[in-house]
């Protein structure tokens, strides 16, 4: 199983702040990478798919880049609707798997 | 617009079944694949596996198969799934989520597995 992990665990930000998330796969999955967010209590939101394609509705202030093992998400100004739990997966084979997630919270 | 609702919260017995049902609605329900993931309380995002929704053929990952089933019924554009000799670590909220692109997510249905 190809196993994903991001870094930080956490992290606290402030309004206005650039963001970036790290995720690097155990094996290379050339760019079969998403980005997830979720808020308490409600489903996860697709952000981003194939590493940097951003989802239909989702604002310009998410990005990603990365290829084969490494992967960052980035935020370029952090908005109060955006402190949240982030998750990349990958799914470039069986079983598809998902990083534990980054906590976004407030400074 | 795509939507996907699922049915609402279960409180079950150990030992008892469950099934939860994913209703779409917006899409061509045979042209997208349907995936299953699970999260514990507290815990993090685990893929269950996908369904087939043109052949109806499920894959299930490691550590679903046997008391997991996913079907289908298309006639009414809806997936279910269902947990049978229900524990209580199978007390969590389970997703359904469109295609392999996971673009489209139901609202979660959380099931207690309790005495």
């Amino acid at each position: 199983d190809i196993q994903m992990t991001q870094s930080p665990s956490s992290l606290s930000a402030s309004v206005g702040d650039r963001v970036t998330i790290t995720c690097r796969a155990s094996q290379g999955i050339s760019n079969y990478l998403a980005w997830f967010q979720q808020k308490p209590g409600k489903a996860p939101k697709s952000l981003i798919y194939a590493a940097s394609s951003l989802q239909s509705g989702v604002p310009s202030k998410f990005s990603g880049s990365g290829s084969g093992t490494d992967f960052t998400l980035t935020i370029s100004s952090l908005q109060p609707e955006d402190f949240a739990t982030y998750y990349c997966q990958q799914y470039n084979s069986y079983p598809l798997t998902f990083g534990p997630g980054t906590k976004v919270d407030i400074k | 617009q795509v939507q996907l609702v699922q049915s609402g919260s279960e409180l079950k017995k150990p030992g008892a079944s469950v099934k939860v049902s994913c209703k779409a609605s917006g899409y061509t329900f045979t042209s997208y694949a349907m995936n299953w993931v699970r999260q514990a309380p507290g815990q993090g995002l685990e893929w269950m596996g996908w369904i087939n929704t043109n052949t109806g053929n499920p894959t299930y990952a490691q550590g679903f198969t046997g008391r997991f089933v996913f079907s289908l019924d298309t006639s009414v554009s809806t997936a279910y799934l269902q947990i049978s000799s229900l524990k209580a670590e199978d007390t969590a909220v389970y997703y359904c989520a469109r295609d392999q692109n996971f673009d489209y997510w139901g609202q979660g249905t959380l099931v207690t597995v309790s005495s």
